[in-house]
């Protein structure tokens, strides 16, 4: 059975980058999509970034000159760096696992219970 | 990007009841809408796919429906561990969005 368990620093500070990491049990992590999503009051549910392989990266544009995602397949794990964080950016982050299926596209099938991060100077 | 909005922002509603919640895309996205059942503390979970298919092990009374810009799910006979927020999702074209939430409440 798989599961995601997502590992973060908690606080950081502003200016500072955020490192997050996912570990993967249950399955390899070459044979799926991995996506990072991240949930704030203010606003809501957002998808930051997706994964498939080392050559299959997708960002979501409001963020993307800020973030990177990538896979250690040595340590089954997959992360992503924020970098010149705000407190905008204090949000509960989780991995997901990301389906994909010819006609029926992406969804997130299989989640982390997530970090919370806080973001302060 | 394509804005998702749901709408009840909350609905109450009592054990047994039918419950629709809609979601509308600023633009057509297919079938390729997602929907997705938080509980407070929990991380979200995959209820449908592709606008009606139902996952592994979500109960019967789930069912979904919609195509292009309007879509839909409802809840016949709501149960107590019904209680909870709803999201849908579009994953036609990236960035990926979500509908803002219904919290179906007592």
């Amino acid at each position: 059975q798989m599961q995601l368990q997502e590992s973060g620093p908690g606080l950081v500070k502003t200016s500072e980058t955020l490192s997050l990491t996912c570990t993967v049990s249950g399955a390899s992590i070459s044979s799926y999509y991995w996506s990072w999503i991240r949930q704030s009051p203010g606003k809501g549910l957002e998808w930051l970034a997706y994964i498939y392989g080392r050559r299959s990266i997708n960002y979501n544009p409001s963020l993307k000159s800020r973030l990177t995602i990538s896979l250690d397949t040595s340590k089954n794990q997959v992360s992503l760096n924020l970098t010149s964080v705000s407190p905008a950016d204090t949000a509960m982050y989780y991995c997901a696992r990301t389906y994909s299926g010819a006609s029926s596209g992406f969804a997130f099938d299989i989640w982390g219970q997530g970090t919370m991060v806080t973001v302060s100077s | 990007d394509i804005q998702m909005t749901q709408s009840p922002s909350s609905v109450s509603a009592s054990v047994g009841d039918r419950v629709t919640i809609t979601c509308r895309a600023s633009q057509t996205i297919n079938i390729y809408l997602n929907w997705y059942q938080q509980k407070s503390g929990k991380a979200p979970k995959l209820l449908i796919s592709a606008t009606s298919s139902l996952q592994s092990g979500v109960p019967s009374r789930f069912s979904a429906s919609g195509s292009g810009t309007d879509f839909s799910l409802t809840i016949d006979t709501l149960q107590v561990e019904d209680f909870a927020t709803y999201y849908c999702q579009q994953t036609s074209l990236a960035p990926w969005t979500f509908g803002q939430g219904t919290k179906v409440e007592v």
